[in-house]
């Protein structure tokens, strides 16, 4: 089942501009996870924020968690034509097994 | 350098065929997942496994089968192939742990075509 909604579905910039993407989930989480899609290629993870952390930051990318209101944002600044790609958000929820409920994804077009 | 690999990155196989897909992982991980990705329906869980010998169904497991005779391999079967398992088709693993970190690694994908 899908719990995690990412918004906007598609999101077209120029390079140098910065890029929001918004995920919304239902149940309470042990943590969130985005994950970058290059087309056609597998997931990659590329930063994980724990429930009981707020902010997090890894290079470009600026993740923030608001539990409150069962959503996270992943903010990447100064975006560059490599950033081109679907973007996910995966939730671990509480009480569960081992298992990702992951979003549909958004499509993020960054153009030269 | 971590990696999950995947037996074909194209498949093409007829209807009514019985279909194997490989994935093997290098990490020692527990976890391994198998996921179908369609357009505009994200990804779907099929099987998962945490242990060797062991399986659980994921929310679309109706028409697939699984094994996993060894830590680092896990298959997905199609007992009999149809149409509406063009898909792309994806595996991953995690590691068995409990303490928040359990980052998924993905292998490239099989891009599967039945006709």
């Amino acid at each position: 089942s899908q719990q995690g909604e990412e918004d906007p579905q598609a999101l077209s910039i120029q390079e140098g501009e910065n890029a929001t993407m918004n995920c919304s989930y239902k149940t309470s989480i042990n943590n969130l996870q985005w994950y970058r899609q290059n087309s056609g290629r597998g997931l990659v993870h590329l930063i994980l924020i724990r429930s009981n952390e707020r902010e997090k930051h890894s290079g470009r990318l600026r993740v923030t968690l608001d539990t409150s209101k069962k959503s996270s944002s992943l903010l990447i600044t100064a975006s560059r034509a490599a950033d081109t790609a679907s973007y996910f958000c995966a939730t671990d929820p509480q009480g569960g097994s081992e298992k990702l409920v992951f979003g549909k994804g958004m499509k993020l077009t960054v153009n030269p | 350098d971590v990696k999950v690999t995947q037996s074909s990155r194209y498949l093409v196989k007829r209807t009514g065929e019985k279909v194997f897909l490989e994935c093997v992982q290098d990490m020692d991980h527990e976890n391994m997942f198998w996921y179908r990705q369609d357009p505009g329906l994200g990804l779907r869980l099929i099987y998962f496994s945490y242990d060797v010998k062991m399986k659980e169904k994921g929310d679309i497991p109706e028409g697939y089968s699984v094994s996993r005779e060894k830590k680092e391999r896990f298959s997905l079967i199609l007992e009999s192939a149809s149409t509406n398992q063009t898909s792309m088709y994806l595996c991953a693993s995690s590691p068995a742990t409990r303490s928040s970190y359990n980052e998924q690694f993905f292998g490239p994908g099989t891009r599967l075509t039945v006709l």
